[in-house]
């Protein structure tokens, strides 16, 4: 049981560089989201996704872009990472959209540091 | 806009019980969630609620009003392993279904022997 597999699990970045976060889901989940948490905070929204093709903005989507290609994937990119970036950052899915109520499938979380 | 309030921080005793309250000012509320987050893991879910009133799942019962835009997280028994983040966390939209969930900043509760 794969689940929703976030990669690197660990990345430190100096100002400035680009890198993309990996989201892989192998449930066929239309739904899939990224959340940054930063200490302290709940998660807060990024970008959304409701299908492939299809995406929105989140709570705070500057500095970030994201495709959504085919239904398994949902890359994250930063294209110009500055220390504000510096975060956790969670990737999530679910078979249905969030106001259902049903289960959100949640990855381990990425560590980001930008330098 | 959206606004979403919870306590930054509680303490409760092993064995008691502790309400972690949630208010929330938001456009288009569909429903809330309450979220079990321990220190460097992702959050695991506990509850949802959509309609008014309380609903009980063991040792967790979480309650709704819509009216008042305010919800609790309920914990009974309270167990060492309790020690953790508790997120509340709003569906909101539009005309239906909708994938937009917003979160609080989350009550980080210690519980103590």
């Amino acid at each position: 049981n794969a689940g929703v597999t976030q990669t690197p699990k660990f990345q430190v970045l100096k100002t400035g560089q680009s890198m993309t976060l990996q989201c892989a889901q192998d449930m066929n989940h239309e739904y899939m989201s990224w959340y940054r948490q930063d200490p302290g905070m709940g998660l807060r929204l990024i970008h959304y996704s409701v299908g492939a093709g299809i995406t929105d903005q989140g709570e705070v989507p500057n500095g970030y872009n994201v495709s959504r290609s085919t239904t398994e994937d949902f890359p994250l990119r930063l294209l110009s990472a500055a220390p504000s970036q510096t975060s956790v950052y969670f990737c999530a899915s679910s078979y249905s959209p969030v106001s259902s109520g049903n289960t959100i499938y949640f990855g381990e979380g990425s560590w980001l540091t930008v330098v | 806009g959206q606004n979403i309030d919870q306590p930054t921080e509680m303490t409760a005793t092993e064995g008691a019980i502790v309400q972690i309250n949630c208010t929330y000012q938001t456009s288009g509320f569909n429903g809330l969630f309450w979220y079990q987050q321990h220190a460097g893991e992702a959050p695991t879910f506990l509850s949802y609620n959509v309609l008014d009133g309380l609903e009980e799942k063991g040792r967790f019962s979480s309650f709704l009003s819509r009216s008042k835009g305010y919800s609790y997280l309920l914990l009974k028994e309270l167990q060492m392993k309790d020690s953790a983040s508790y997120l509340c966390a709003v569906t909101m939209g539009y005309g239906g279904a909708t994938n937009k969930l917003i979160f609080g900043t989350g009550t980080l509760l210690a519980v103590q022997p």
